[in-house]
């Protein structure tokens, strides 16, 4: 069964940083695509990155909200993908979920997500 | 950045009743879209991709189709666990983004 389980989220003042982490486990976590996506409390969802695996040389791709700011990176050796948040704004505060990335012919789209963690941002 | 508009917001609907929910793209998509059903406190789950191809285990009473522009999740007898946020996104061009849901409510 696939999980995905964050970790690392709390309150932060506006303009510091928080580095997320999620870990995987119940499948081959070097063969998928990773993706970050939050939700601000009662809003919609937001997609924020995405980190490509070690054939595609683990190239990484951003939400315009958060390019120049976030940085998503993985260790395949202990299944998990981290999400560096820098400058942060109180705009940012939501719960930030994890995701597995799966893919149909051309088709890429989330099939498994975590729970998420919850960051707040607030002076 | 692709925007992907959800018609409508909000839906009130009864246990029976069919229902569609359109997303419609600002620029051509081809099929490059997924549609997601995130009930109440729970993590979204994948409804259907490449724009017509429902996810294994979806049940029959979902039915989506489209194409470039306009995109359709129709419902064809709402059952209870139905009732959710209904989300479209793209993922023709980076950044990928969502539509800002429909929320199907018990009417």
């Amino acid at each position: 069964e696939v999980d995905l389980v964050e970790s690392g989220g709390g309150l932060v003042r506006p303009g510091r940083s928080l580095r997320l982490s999620c870990t995987a486990s119940g499948f081959s976590f070097s063969d998928h695509y990773m993706d970050w996506v939050r939700q601000a409390p009662g809003k919609g969802l937001e997609w924020v990155g995405r980190i490509r695996k070690r054939t595609n040389s683990y190239t990484t791709e951003y939400a315009t909200s958060v390019k120049g700011r976030f940085t998503i990176s993985r260790d395949d050796s202990r299944n998990s993908v981290y999400l560096q948040m820098n400058s942060l704004q109180i705009a940012d505060t939501a719960v930030y979920s994890c995701a597995r990335v799966s893919v149909r012919g051309d088709y890429y789209f989330i099939d498994s997500w975590g729970q998420g963690t919850l960051v707040t941002v607030s002076s | 950045d692709i925007q992907l508009t959800q018609s409508p917001s909000f839906l009130s609907a009864s246990v029976g009743d069919r229902v569609t929910i359109t997303c419609r793209a600002g620029q051509e998509i081809s099929r490059f879209l997924v549609w997601y059903q995130q009930r109440p406190g729970k993590a979204p789950e994948v409804l259907a991709y490449g724009a017509s191809t429902l996810q294994s285990g979806v049940p029959s009473r979902f039915s989506v189709g489209g194409f470039d522009t306009e995109f359709t999740l129709t419902i064809s007898s709402l059952q209870p666990e139905d009732f959710a946020t209904y989300y479209c996104q793209q993922s023709k061009n980076y950044p990928v983004t969502f539509g800002q849901g429909t929320r199907l409510e018990v009417k």
